[in-house]
């Protein structure tokens, strides 16, 4: 069965700081990946869509990376803003139309 | 907005009521998806609709019992919940996967806050 870890669950740094969050997944077998971000009781809104055949994807100020052999991904967030105090969530889609999800990392950036 | 609506963003209810609730997609996807959140937990999948039809019951109570009339709209029948069942629940869309496209990107509406009491 498919698990999906990230680290850390919480993380708070100054306005401007670079960032990198972490996600694994203990099957390989994955098709895609994906990072969303999610702000409270709100639903969730995707920033990156990594197919398992890619290793990266870029928009602005983020880069989602894939090592599918090892089961990582991370997600560099570069001078980092406020409005980007959210909880950011990946998850793994199976060939089955099945996803999984992380728990989460609660990101809060002090002005 | 992300092209998927859910109604009614809020609900209260007791053990005793049936109620429902919908999402609509206006994005033309082809799957939909039915997801438990609850706090400090991660997204649990539900049901998986692909071309109208269930794909996947992941183990989930008769209490819920979801239906797909058609390829934009996703119901989430409930009768006789349990206070646990309090949640947030959330409905996706997305394009099946194959062809590797950006557009197999899963849309998320902004949920349902269920509480039971």
């Amino acid at each position: 069965k498919q698990e999906v870890t990230q680290i850390p669950a919480a993380l708070s740094v100054p306005e401007g700081e670079n960032l990198v969050l972490n996600c694994s997944f203990t099957d390989s077998a994955i098709y895609n990946l994906q990072w969303f971000r999610q702000d409270p009781g709100k639903g969730l809104t995707s920033l990156l869509l990594i197919q398992s055949s890619q290793r990266e994807q870029t928009s602005g100020r983020l880069n989602a990376s894939l090592d599918k052999s090892s089961g990582r991904s991370t997600l560099y967030i570069a001078a980092s803003q406020p409005g980007d105090s959210a909880t950011y969530l990946c998850a793994v889609r199976q060939s089955n139309n099945d996803m999984r999800f992380g728990a989460g990392t609660r990101l809060t950036v002090k002005p | 907005e992300t092209g998927v609506t859910q109604t009614p963003r809020h609900l209260v209810m007791g053990m005793t009521n049936k109620k429902s609730l919908k999402c609509e997609q206006h994005l033309g996807h082809n799957a939909m998806y039915w997801y438990k959140q609850s706090a400090k937990k991660p997204l649990e999948l539900m049901f998986v609709y692909s071309l109208e039809e269930r794909v996947e019951n992941n183990s989930v109570p008769s209490r819920f019992s979801p239906e797909c009339p058609n390829s934009s709209h996703l119901f989430l029948h409930l009768h006789t919940l349990q206070p646990e069942d309090s949640a947030l629940y959330l409905c996706a869309s997305s394009y099946l996967p194959g062809g590797g496209r950006q557009e197999e990107k899963l849309f998320f509406g902004s949920g349902t806050q269920l509480s039971v009491l």
